[in-house]
């Protein structure tokens, strides 16, 4: 099946930094979706991005939709301790294969004090 | 309160040994979709269901059933588990909109022996 590749694995930050994370298909997508999971707890969705070179914003978070549909960013502005948990991109292929979701690996973001 | 569902939240159980796992989602949902976290593997998708009676395997299918009887229930069976089923189990729920948005229960910590 599709894969998604996210880098980096982890993580490890001062308070205060800002963060980067990105995946990347060797497959088109036509919706990217970045979650947060926050530790003993499921997905929570952060931001969507819904059409190529999209750029969205969610307080200190940033993300983009890349222009060739196969990759897409998220960046975390000023972290503080409580962005502590795993990020995942998701892709969604569209309205032929509606049901089917495909998540990256995670990248675990550790915030020191 | 919209939520999503599920039971047990721990199970530890034997090699062999039927088991189900209920979700349930209050929110009438058209899509719903089982899903495995490992670590270093995110999330991977078992099946997924577009409606009552519609589902579909997803990339990691097999040792698994699921049912769509009713519109809000989407149970996980595993009719014989084995070990390398231990793991944590995640239901998701979405309408057939756009959005995309998947919305995740709390999860079911898995251990066979």
């Amino acid at each position: 099946g599709q894969q998604l590749n996210q880098s980096p694995q982890s993580m490890f930050i001062q308070e205060g930094e800002d963060v980067s994370m990105n995946c990347t298909s060797s497959s088109i997508f036509n919706t990217w979706l970045w979650y947060k999971q926050d530790p003993g707890e499921g997905p929570v969705l952060l931001i969507a991005l819904y059409k190529a070179g999209e750029l969205t914003s969610n307080g200190r978070l940033t993300a983009q939709f890349g222009i060739t549909r196969k990759d897409s960013f998220l960046n975390i502005s000023a972290s503080i301790p409580s962005d502590v948990g795993i990020y995942f991109c998701a892709g969604q292929s569209g309205s032929t294969n509606a049901g089917k979701s495909t998540f990256g690996d995670g990248t675990t973001l550790t915030v020191k004090p | 309160e919209a939520q999503v569902t599920q039971n047990p939240r721990y199970l530890i159980t034997v090699t062999g040994k039927k088991l189900t796992v209920t979700c349930s989602q209050n929110m009438n949902h058209e899509y719903m979709s089982w899903y495995r976290q490992d670590p270093g593997l995110g999330l991977r998708q078992i099946y997924y269901s577009m409606n009552v009676e519609v589902t579909d395997k997803g990339d990691v299918p097999e040792g698994y059933k699921v049912s769509r009887k009713e519109k809000r229930n989407f149970p996980l069976i595993l009719e014989s588990p084995s070990p390398n089923q231990t793991s944590l189990y995640f239901c998701a729920s979405r309408t057939r909109t756009h959005s995309y948005e998947q919305y995740f229960g709390p999860g079911t910590r898995l251990t066979v022996t």
